[in-house]
């Protein structure tokens, strides 16, 4: 199974931050990565596709880059709804695999 | 609009059954891949088991050969048969609609509690 390993574990930044979490496969992955904002409570809610794509009614803010083995969200300009856990995915391989989630907190 | 809603959690003994349904509306569930994706509580995300469009059935090493993913077509519904249950199965369960990959739609999860 690929593993996936997300740092940092946990954030604490302010409103109006740039913040980026990153991602790391253990083995080459292309661009079949993706990227999960999960609130407590709720299901998770797609953010990027592919490692780069934004998907539809998500805001600008969110962007995805890497290929390979290494990969990085970035929020431009935090948001008070924002705050949030954030999760990547493989999709290259069965089983697909998660990160294990980085948690965004208020400072 | 996609809608996904799950039932059939609760709280069951090891080594009990139980079955998960995800009733699907807005979309054709049969024309899709669809997966069960849970959450042990305060953890993080782990893939279950999918069912693709063409019928083929895959799962986690960790629940193989004790549940089985399958649909009903006729009522456009997804379920999961949990069986031989384990404290460790303990999650929110949450069916998803499979999309190249990436899992755009999403239930409201339902609660399966393992416990004696």
């Amino acid at each position: 199974d690929i593993q996936m390993t997300q740092s940092p574990s946990s954030l604490s930044a302010s409103v109006g931050d740039r913040v980026t979490i990153t991602c790391r496969a253990s083995q080459s992955i292309s661009s079949y990565l993706n990227w999960y904002q999960q609130k407590p409570g709720k299901a998770p809610k797609l953010l990027i596709y592919a490692a780069s794509s934004l998907q539809s009614g998500v805001p600008s803010r969110f962007s995805g880059s890497g290929s390979g083995t290494d990969f990085t969200l970035t929020i431009s300009s935090l948001q008070p709804e924002d705050f949030a856990t954030y999760y990547c995915q493989q999709s290259y391989s069965t089983p697909p695999t998660f990160g294990q989630g980085t948690r965004l907190e208020i400072k | 609009e996609v809608q996904l809603v799950e039932t059939g959690g609760g709280l069951i003994q090891p080594g009990g059954s139980l079955r998960l349904s995800c009733a699907a509306s807005g979309f054709t569930v049969s024309s899709n891949y669809m997966s069960w994706v849970r959450q042990a509580p305060g953890k993080g995300l782990e893939w279950v088991s999918v069912i693709y469009s063409g019928g083929s059935t895959y799962y986690a090493d960790s629940v193989k050969g004790r549940f089985t993913i399958s649909r009903d077509n006729s009522k456009n519904t997804l379920y999961l048969q949990m069986n031989s249950l384990r404290a460790e199965d303990t999650a929110v369960y949450y069916c998803a609609r499979d999309h190249s990959g990436s899992y755009r739609h999403w239930g409201q999860g339902t609660l399966v509690t393992v416990s004696s």
